[in-house]
């Protein structure tokens, strides 16, 4: 299996363009996830999705963020505008919903940088 | 998150020593789940532990749920360069009765010198 895809890997923008970042999540997994690690505020999540409907997106920090799953394999993460404070990692992962919780396999990661 | 506490918040050990990393919850957990990252990379999946506490092992590591304290231990014996890293805990369903949504802890920096 070829695991969670992040596309791309790193971005660097400038202040007021928009930006969007995409995930592959591993085949038959039906959950997908967002997340945001920085050094001051570590790992939070931003949003996810459970067979493609948002289920949680109380972690978006603003109405300039934006997440679609339009289908089961993929994904898009939006800024529109981007701030410099929006430089960060995202990560994306997904899991297997199951009885024994969920497991998460995350991505590499796409590191942004906002100037 | 405030929600889950780690400590240390960064380790230095010499390469073949034992050592532990504890993740503390404020509320209840339904799950925990122990990650390890290293820098730049995204976060790899170490093992889970479930409700009604449990304690698993995986080549040198073994991690234990304490119900009761709220609290999970990560045991690294006889400590090599390989472990060094970021680890991470995750509680899932804090302060709930099933799973929900699983909120990271701050990690702690493991450094292992040869």
């Amino acid at each position: 299996d070829a695991g969670v895809i992040q596309s791309p890997r790193h971005e660097v923008t400038e202040m007021g363009q928009e930006v969007t970042l995409r995930c592959k999540p591993i085949s038959g997994h039906n959950s997908l996830f967002w997340y945001r690690q920085t050094m001051m505020r570590g790992l939070e999540l931003l949003i996810y999705f459970n067979n493609n409907v948002p289920i949680d997106d109380s972690g978006m920090p603003e109405d300039r963020f934006s997440a679609k799953m339009p289908n089961a394999s993929f994904s898009t993460l939006k800024i529109q505008p981007s701030e410099p404070r929006d430089s960060a990692v995202y990560f994306c992962a997904s899991s297997s919903t199951g009885l024994a919780g969920m497991t998460q396999y995350f991505g590499p990661g796409t590191r942004l940088t906002v100037l | 998150s405030q929600e889950l506490e780690q400590s240390p918040q960064s380790l230095i050990v010499q390469e073949g020593k034992n050592l532990t990393i504890n993740c503390t919850s404020s509320k209840t957990l339904y799950g925990l789940y122990w990650y390890k990252q290293k820098y730049g990379e995204g976060l790899i999946f170490l093992m889970m532990l479930q409700k009604g506490g449990e304690e698993k092992s995986h080549e040198k590591i073994t991690a234990k749920l304490d119900e009761k304290k709220q609290q999970s231990s990560l045991h690294i014996t006889a400590s090599q360069p390989s472990h060094a890293g970021i680890y991470l805990c995750g509680a899932d369903g804090i302060g709930k009765t099933s799973y929900d949504k699983v909120i990271f802890g701050p990690g702690t920096s493991l450094s292992v010198i040869p």
